[in-house]
């Protein structure tokens, strides 16, 4: 079984400080990780994921994130937090070993960035 | 833009009654899946089609079916409505099923079951 978790339901920031959201994942095998955002009535968007290769996954809208191994962590980060990076963002993890490509998304972190 | 379309976009329904979600994937997208996002239970994945077949199946609930036609686009049936199954509800598509890919999410289909 695959899971994943969002430990804060809301992060809050200051524009122009760095943004981090939090992100850990269980699987059986190695794990291919997302990190989604979701804007009012819209639906999700991609913005980075992790397949192999260099932990510093660096994806849309100056987004990064970093997979951890041993601490079965995928943290969105940003150096510089905008406004219209408020969002709700979901991580998301698939099991390599499992043939379906059925993802499972964590519960959601609401971001709120205040000028 | 995700090139995702799904309609209705917004539907209204009474107890008991069936409805259908329709979806058309990004041209070239072999994999449907469909997502039921609700304020209580997150995003929860339902059902799963790769090129007209089965390919993985969720939290669906029986009187819920889906299916991929032969232009890949899909529909998911919801019937015998309840209260509890107002929700937005998701269509997402990839270009395969391996698993290394992203998933493009439609705008939604939010339903409101009274």
């Amino acid at each position: 079984a695959q899971s994943v978790a969002q430990p804060e339901d809301q992060v809050n920031v200051a524009e122009g400080n760095p943004l981090t959201v939090k992100c850990t994942y269980s699987v059986s095998g190695n794990p291919y990780l997302f990190w989604y955002v979701q804007y009012p009535n819209r639906g999700l968007q991609f913005l980075l994921k992790y397949i192999t290769g260099d932990n510093l996954v660096k994806g849309s809208y100056g987004f990064e994130a970093e997979f951890n191994k041993s601490q079965t962590s995928f943290h969105l980060k940003k150096p510089s937090a905008l406004v219209s990076d408020s969002a709700l963002y979901f991580c998301a993890v698939r099991d390599i070993n499992t043939n379906a490509g059925k993802s499972t998304f964590g519960d959601g972190t609401t971001l709120t960035v205040k000028p | 833009d995700s090139g995702v379309t799904q309609t209705p976009k917004h539907l209204i329904t009474a107890t008991g009654q069936r409805v259908t979600l329709r979806c058309s994937p990004r041209s070239g997208d072999l994999s449907v899946y469909w997502y039921q996002q609700s304020l209580d239970q997150g995003l929860q994945f339902l059902i799963q089609y790769y090129n007209g077949e089965e390919r993985a199946k969720g939290n669906i609930l029986e009187r819920f079916s889906a299916q991929q036609f032969p232009d890949l686009h899909s529909e998911l049936n919801l019937s015998s409505l309840e209260l509890g199954d107002s929700a937005l509800y998701f269509c997402a598509s990839s270009v395969a099923t391996s698993g290394t890919g992203e998933l493009f999410f439609g705008e939604g289909s939010r339903l409101t079951v009274l």
